[in-house]
């Protein structure tokens, strides 16, 4: 079982509505998680990270952790073209090291 | 700029070569990370530094890489007698303890 999954996609979504990205991780451990943004060719970009349980909001970006299910999310409201990229789910196990998912990839539909 | 900088962006080199980047993390942050990262994959993990010392280090970081952070600033990654295996994207990122990761640009190898 790998540590960090994510649907791999692409995930394809009209401008305008909303994105939802989804990863699961196996280490109940796992204190704290991140959602990182990746162009093509260009190296992750931190968007937001979550350490308790529930919703996080920052501007368009919602990230939503459930520790019991061990499952977080990112919505990204109003998708923009922009916003088309590979997005990385990275999980932080007892203080270690920061362990990634695949990535789900994102294409907005003008 | 005060961000992760890594040296070099890109690097060719034959199979057989021994070659080495550098990251210089954020000035404050005590812990460094490498990965590699190959097309259409997440970063994998390779090792990782909190001030000098060399804490974890992945199963994939075979005796041909060695990484050093000799006065817990800057560090270096060496891959020793390269294979075309080992083509791909090397990432440092930096933090303060377990918060938040920030990557450098990556140096892209290619090996002919």
């Amino acid at each position: 079982q790998k540590e960090v999954e994510q649907n791999s996609g692409p995930l394809s979504v009209p401008e305008g509505a909303i994105a939802s990205l989804n990863c699961t991780y196996s280490d109940r451990g796992s204190q704290s998680f991140f959602w990182y943004r990746q162009y093509s060719g260009k190296s992750p970009e931190l968007i937001m990270f979550i350490y308790s349980n529930g919703d996080k909001e920052d501007g368009r970006f919602t990230a939503q952790l459930n520790k019991a299910s061990q499952y977080v999310s990112l919505l990204i409201r109003d998708s923009q073209p922009s916003d088309s990229a590979t997005y990385l789910c990275a999980v932080n196990s007892r203080g270690q090291n920061f362990v990634f998912g695949p990535g789900t990839r994102l294409s907005v539909l003008p | 700029d005060t961000g992760v900088s890594q040296d070099p962006r890109h690097k060719i080199t034959k199979r057989g070569q021994n070659v080495t980047f550098r990251c210089d993390p954020i000035s404050e942050h005590n812990r460094l990370y490498w990965y590699r990262q190959t097309l259409g994959q997440g970063p994998e993990f390779l090792t990782y530094f909190q001030n000098e010392a060399q804490l974890e280090k992945s199963r994939l970081l075979s005796d041909r890489f060695s990484a050093e952070r000799p006065k817990g600033s800057f560090s270096t990654l060496e891959i020793q007698r390269t294979e075309q295996g080992d083509s791909a994207m090397y990432l440092c990122a930096s933090s303060i303890g377990n918060s938040e990761a920030f990557f450098g640009q990556g140096t892209r190898l290619t090996v002919v």
